[in-house]
């Protein structure tokens, strides 16, 4: 079982729809969670972090954290063509590293 | 600077030679990391510094790789005796202690 998993997509949504973007991860001792955006050919972006349970919103973006769940989420409402990337979500397991699921690949169709 | 730089942005080199990267992480910034991602995967986990000090190089793949950052700003990753498997994307990121890492542009390293 990897560490963190993300399904791979590509998710399609057309524009001004809600993309919903999922991650699980194995270790229950994570203590932090990023979500990054990496148009193809650029480095990852941050654009959300979440330490707690709960909903965190930034504009259009929403984390999501579930930690009896092991289960993190990043909604984008709104989308928009330029939202499409690849959506990485990272996890930190106490010891500054993180952990990268493979992304998920987003499409939004005007 | 405004963000993290690294150099060269490209390097292609020949099997078997020795190869510098170099990160310049955002000033301010007391810890600095090094991931190699591979097409299609998420940043893999190499190294880590706080200040000079390196707490962690477990994900380093053998002893041809080593990293240091001498005055606990910018920071080296070598790579001796390239081999064509060394080929990838290597990125730097720093972050202020425990916080969000915040990425370079990379260096595409092809070994031939």
């Amino acid at each position: 079982q990897k560490e963190v998993e993300q399904n791979s997509g590509p998710l399609s949504v057309p524009e001004g729809a809600i993309a919903s973007l999922n991650c699980t991860y194995s270790d229950r001792g994570s203590q932090s969670f990023f979500w990054y955006r990496q148009y193809s050919g650029k480095s990852p972006e941050l654009i959300m972090f979440i330490y707690s349970n709960g909903d965190k919103e930034d504009g259009r973006f929403t984390a999501q954290l579930n930690k009896a769940s092991q289960y993190v989420s990043l909604l984008i409402r709104d989308s928009q063509p330029s939202d499409s990337a690849t959506y990485l979500c990272a996890v930190n397991t106490g010891f500054q590293k993180l952990v990268f699921g493979t992304g998920t690949r987003l499409l939004v169709s005007p | 600077g405004a963000g993290v730089s690294q150099s060269p942005r490209y390097k292609v080199t020949k099997r078997g030679q020795d190869v510098a990267l170099r990160c310049d992480p955002i000033s301010g910034h007391v810890s600095l990391y090094w991931y190699r991602q591979a097409l299609g995967q998420g940043p893999e986990f190499l190294t880590y510094f706080n200040y000079e000090a390196q707490q962690d190089k477990s994900g380093l793949p053998n002893d041809r790789f080593s990293a240091e950052r001498p005055e606990g700003s910018i920071s080296t990753l070598t790579i001796q005796r390239t081999e064509q498997r060394d080929s990838a994307m290597y990125r730097c990121a720093s972050s202020l202690a425990t916080g969000p890492q915040y990425f370079g542009p990379g260096t595409r390293l092809l070994v031939l």
